[in-house]
Order: C-alpha cells, then structure tokens, then sequence
C-alpha cells in the first residue's frame, strides 16, 4: 500500500523569504502523480503543483517549485518571495498510474510573517 | 460554472440520526469521491466512483452509503450517525484518472459535521 509522510506538522517563515516542505512516500509501482494542495483558512482545497513521475524535469508554477527525487521517492515543495496569503496547510498527495485514488499525508501547517 | 458545491456547510446530528450530505458538479466529471479530514490525519478517501451506477469503497467507508444515479451528484449517507464521523467532509470531482492529463481533482467548499 501507497503511503505518504509529512514530517513537519508545523513551519514558519518569514515574508519574502524562502521556504521548503518536505514530504517522502512509498510505492513499488513505477507510474504516478504527485501533488501539492493547499488549504488557506478558508477550508478550500486548492492545487498547487502536480509532477509526473515519468518527468525528470521538476514541476514549476510562479513562486512554486518542487525537488522530485524518485529514487530517494522525496517531493519537497519550495516557496519563494513567501506571501502572508501563502500561509494555509500544505497537503502532499500520491496516486498511481493504476487507481484512481489520492493518498494524502497529513499536512503541514505553514504560517507566514510579516 | 458553478463547479463542485456540498450542502450543507454545517450540520449538528445526535447519535443515532440519519442524514445525507449532498455533492454535485457541473463540470461533467466521470470521477467523484468523498474524504473526511480529521486533525493530524491528512484527507482520507470514504467512497468514490467513476460514473454513474459505479462506486466503491475507499480506505474509511464503514458507517457511510454512497450511490450514483446521475454523473452530477454523488450523496453520501450517514445511516446511524456515531461521534466518531464527527468531521470534516470533502466531495471532488474530476475527468476519469488513471493515466489521463486531465487529472487535477477539484474540491467542494466542505461540510462540517458534528455528531453528539
């Protein structure tokens, strides 16, 4: 079974610095997605950014970007220039090729001052 | 569009009640699910299905019916609400996965339940 691993339940960081979140995942299939969600107070979920395992290019989306090490199976989310609108919890997500299910880890909360 | 809504937002039950939390889109999705988020617990799948007359079951479905008769709407009932489906619910919709580009989930604002 897939799982999905989010080590900091909490982060902070200051506006207009950078930030990186971490999250790890175990799989044996070789064909999947990753993802990124956010969840502002309002309670939305909202896409981030999506990488595809197939790509060795990492996924960038503006301020964005993610460090995909398949083999290390590591999925880190970097935020730049960091906004107070950036605070929210970050959700990191799996699905296989094969199903289609999302595997979400357990968030982390990322808070961010001015 | 009015994408992925739910209703209600909020909803008190005491245990032992029945009740349905209703989820529709208007994006012509084949793809819908249920989650429950709980603290510290990340979003959970309870039941998905992939078109009408098609469901299954997630990783949480005890305690929870779904069905789907039409390609908008996925209901999710609650037959004999416990204090542990006290939560909050999730629907998202999206084109069929699995191998496809058009994959991104879209999600539905939320419903809070509170079983006492």
């Amino acid at each position: 079974a897939q799982t999905v691993t989010q080590s900091q339940p909490e982060m902070s960081v200051q506006e207009a610095e950078t930030v990186t979140l971490s999250c790890t995942y175990d799989t044996s299939e070789n064909n999947y997605y990753l993802f990124w969600y956010k969840q502002p107070p309002s309670r939305q979920m909202i896409l981030v950014i999506r990488q595809e395992a197939y790509k060795q290019q990492n996924a960038t989306e503006n301020r964005f970007s993610v460090n995909f090490q398949k083999a290390a199976k590591s999925f880190s989310l970097k935020i730049s220039d960091s906004q107070l609108g950036d605070t929210a919890m970050y959700f990191c997500a799996f699905m296989s090729y094969n199903t289609d299910k999302l595997i979400f880890g357990t968030g982390t909360r990322l808070q961010v001052f001015p | 569009n009015a994408g992925v809504t739910q209703t209600p937002k909020f909803q008190v039950l005491k245990t032992g009640q029945s009740m349905t939390l209703q989820c529709a889109q208007d994006m012509n999705h084949e793809y819908m699910s249920w989650y429950r988020q709980d603290p510290g617990m990340g979003l959970r799948l309870i039941h998905y299905s992939v078109g009408a007359g098609i469901t299954d079951q997630g990783e949480v479905p005890n305690g929870y019916n779904v069905s789907r008769s039409t390609t908008e709407d996925f209901p999710l009932r609650l037959l004999s609400a416990a204090p542990s489906q006290t939560s909050v619910y999730f629907c998202a919709s999206s084109y069929v996965l699995a191998g496809s580009s058009y994959n991104e989930q879209f999600f539905g604002p939320g419903t809070r339940l509170t079983v006492l």
